[in-house]
């Protein structure tokens, strides 16, 4: 089965600063896609980005991005403008032939 | 609106209970899954199906079984409740017009005593 690795279990940065936060994966397959979730403290699961592994663009949305390096097999997360909001748990995952797997998140602090 | 339901959002259960949660979807998703999170852990991956009666072990399956008799529904039986299973269980749903993002249900706190 793949593996995803969250190896930032914690991070902190200055509101509207910059973030990146870190996901590597394990797949010897071709096709399969990459997902960022936010977990806030409500619990819920909110989409953020996705990534498929076929697309020569980085992903965007908003102020995230996928800085997706298909070689390295990382797929990390950019928050630029971090915002106090943007304080939670993000997950990365990563989807093929049918499943869905996580890594282990990393909690982000946004500091006024 | 999209939606993915599970029957509880909280659930206190004895140890050797048998334990049925449910999770429903309305969006006629055809992939359905199963995890539990845990502090430290992330979400590990129970079970999911891929169709109706079809499902597939994920990395923590022990202790665990599923059932998809209807496409919309896909249930996660403890068939002897533990205290290691006091967890949140999270169900989750993949397909339709948008199949790159998996929609989350919000997720039962099951504690086992």
């Amino acid at each position: 089965a793949q593996k995803i690795t969250q190896t930032q279990p914690g991070m902190f940065v200055q509101e509207k600063e910059a973030v990146t936060l870190d996901c590597t994966y394990d797949t010897s397959d071709q096709s399969y896609g990459l997902f960022w979730y936010k977990q806030p403290s409500s619990g819920e699961m909110i989409f953020l980005i996705y990534q498929g592994s076929y697309d020569e663009q980085n992903a965007t949305e908003g102020r995230y991005s996928l800085n997706f390096q298909k070689a390295r097999k990382s797929a990390n997360l950019v928050i630029s403008a971090s915002q106090l909001g943007d304080s939670a748990m993000y997950f990365c995952a990563m989807t093929n032939n049918n499943d869905m797997r996580f890594g282990a998140g990393t909690r982000l602090t946004v500091k006024p | 609106d999209v939606k993915v339901t599970q029957s509880s959002r909280y659930l206190v259960k004895r140890t050797g209970e048998k334990v049925f949660l449910e999770c429903v979807q309305d969006m006629d998703h055809e992939n359905m899954f199963w995890y539990r999170q845990d502090p430290g852990l992330g979400l590990r991956l129970i079970y999911f199906s891929y169709d109706v009666k079809m499902k597939e072990k994920g990395d923590i399956p022990e202790g665990y079984s599923v059932s998809r008799e209807k496409k919309e529904r896909f249930s996660l039986i403890l068939e002897s409740a533990s205290t290691n299973q006091t967890s949140m269980y999270l169900c989750a749903s993949i397909g339709g017009n948008r199949p790159y993002e998996q929609y989350f249900g919000p997720g039962t706190r099951l504690t086992v005593t």
